[in-house]
């Protein structure tokens, strides 16, 4: 186990419902992100927080809102998703974040095992 | 443009034998690039960083090569075993603003007995 959780593992939607995805850190991690996962693409980084504010926001549509409550959880809520939404949703955490004087410093990700949407 | 490329999608090797991954980048200066191991079902894992400044890494049977001028970073594998089959995926975190890693799409790697 990596330290941090997701819960559901799997979720099929409508396109007209509302979800929400949740990742909890067992880590002490101050830095919590949201990928996607798509088949034969990259990880598409989607949102980043550190110390529970909002540091990025990969042009993400707003049918996906985050939610930071603290540096422990993080909520991803879905709502009139469509079809090409379908993917692997992955949350991670790392330490920090690469900022300023410290962009040298090592900050690996620790994955949750991820969110399989399926969106119908 | 920036892009991030694993020039092999899969790579199918014997056991016994090193198995050597690419990664190879343009228009990005690193401050460091990272190397995940992906199982089918899980999130990746972390195995080893290396910095611009770093030419080689080493960990027990991993080792991972940096060269800028090149822009290309190479992950070999030695003794592979069929436990080594997974999906590695590197990661880069640009010299420039914001603090995202770029990923690469992935090279599956399949070990036979």
């Amino acid at each position: 186990e990596t330290g941090v959780t997701q819960t559901p593992r799997h979720l099929v939607m409508g396109m007209t419902n509302k979800k929400s995805l949740k990742c909890e850190q067992h880590l002490g991690h101050n830095a919590m992100y949201w990928y996607k996962q798509s088949a034969k693409k990259p990880l598409e980084l989607m949102f980043v927080y550190n110390f529970k504010e909002q540091t990025e926001n990969n042009s993400v549509p707003s049918r996906f809102s985050p939610e930071c409550p603290n540096s422990s959880h993080l909520f991803l809520h879905l709502h009139t998703l469509q079809p090409e939404d379908s993917a692997l949703y992955l949350c991670a955490s790392s330490q920090d974040t690469p900022r300023g004087l410290k962009r040298s410093n090592s900050y690996e990700q620790y994955f949750g095992p991820g969110t399989r949407l399926t969106v119908t | 443009s920036q892009k991030i490329e694993q020039n092999s999608e899969a790579l199918n090797i014997q056991e016994g034998k090193t198995a050597t991954l690419t990664c190879n980048y343009t228009n990005y200066s690193p401050a460091y690039l990272q190397w995940y191991r992906q199982d089918p079902g899980r999130g990746p894992v972390f195995l080893l960083l290396i910095r611009e400044n770093e030419k080689e890494k080493r960990k027990e049977r991993l080792k991972v090569t940096f060269d800028t001028t090149l822009k290309q970073s190479l992950f070999h594998i030695t003794a592979s075993q069929p436990a080594d089959s997974a999906t590695y995926l590197c990661a880069l975190l640009a010299n420039q603003a914001g603090t995202a890693l770029i990923f690469g799409k992935g090279t599956t790697l399949s070990v036979s007995s």
